[in-house]
């Protein structure tokens, strides 16, 4: 199984000031077909998770601009430009390039200080 | 607009069985895999399997193999997910969400197993 790993577990952030946090795959992501299959998801406190980034880069619909994932490989990235208060919440990557098991990462709890 | 609306909460005792239903809406319901995750208190995300709506085929975790049961009525636009045997651990928010990058969610259905 591919085992995913972010860091930070927990990242206090300043309202206003950036936040990034870290996946790294124990193998490339990078499909046969040529995409890589690296999501990124929100779970707010008490909410279900709602998907943000899919395959690397691409923002959903409706999520501010204010968020970016980038990277590639086994190495990927999330970044908050400007943190507000509603960003509040655990992060989690996930892989679904080599299956089964789709797979998560442990997840990165965002707090304001 | 895409909605998956799932099924209340459910208490159950050890070794009984849950069946879990998701229904969507908003979209053409066998043109997307439906895939289950759980959430157990305080902890992360943990990818169950999923159900190809169109066939009826069916993928799995290995954990879950043999326990857990992945079907759907087209009719009427429903996935179904069944945990038997269930366990202490088993007690967890479980999750129906649509497509291979889960891009829409259903609210979560609180299982709790206890005696």
């Amino acid at each position: 199984d591919v085992v995913m790993t972010q860091s930070p577990l927990s990242l206090p952030v300043t309202l206003g000031q950036p936040a990034s946090i870290s996946c790294r795959s124990s193998q490339s992501l990078v499909h046969s077909d040529g995409n890589t299959y690296l999501h990124w998801f929100q779970q707010r406190p008490g909410q279900s998770p709602r998907r943000l980034i899919y395959k690397v880069s691409n923002r959903d619909s409706g999520v501010p601009d204010r968020f970016s994932g980038s990277g590639s490989g086994t190495d990927f990235t999330l970044k908050i430009s400007r943190v507000e208060a509603e960003d509040v919440g655990v992060y989690y990557c996930m892989q679904s390039t080599h299956w089964p098991p789709w797979t998560f990462g442990q997840g990165t709890k965002v707090e304001i200080k | 607009q895409v909605q998956l609306v799932q099924s209340g909460a459910e208490v159950k005792k050890p070794g009984a069985s849950v069946k879990v239903s998701c229904k969507a809406s908003g979209y053409t319901f066998t043109d997307y895999y439906m895939h289950w995750v759980r959430q157990a208190p305080g902890q992360g995300l943990e990818w169950m399997g999923w159900i190809n709506p169109n066939t009826g085929d069916t993928n799995f975790a290995q954990k879950f193999q043999g326990r857990v049961t992945m079907t759907r009525d087209t009719s009427i636009s429903t996935a179904y997910m069944e945990v038997r045997g269930l366990r202490s651990d088993d007690t967890a928010v479980y999750y129906c969400a649509r497509d291979d990058s889960l891009d829409y969610w259903g609210q979560g259905t609180l299982v709790t197993v206890s005696s």
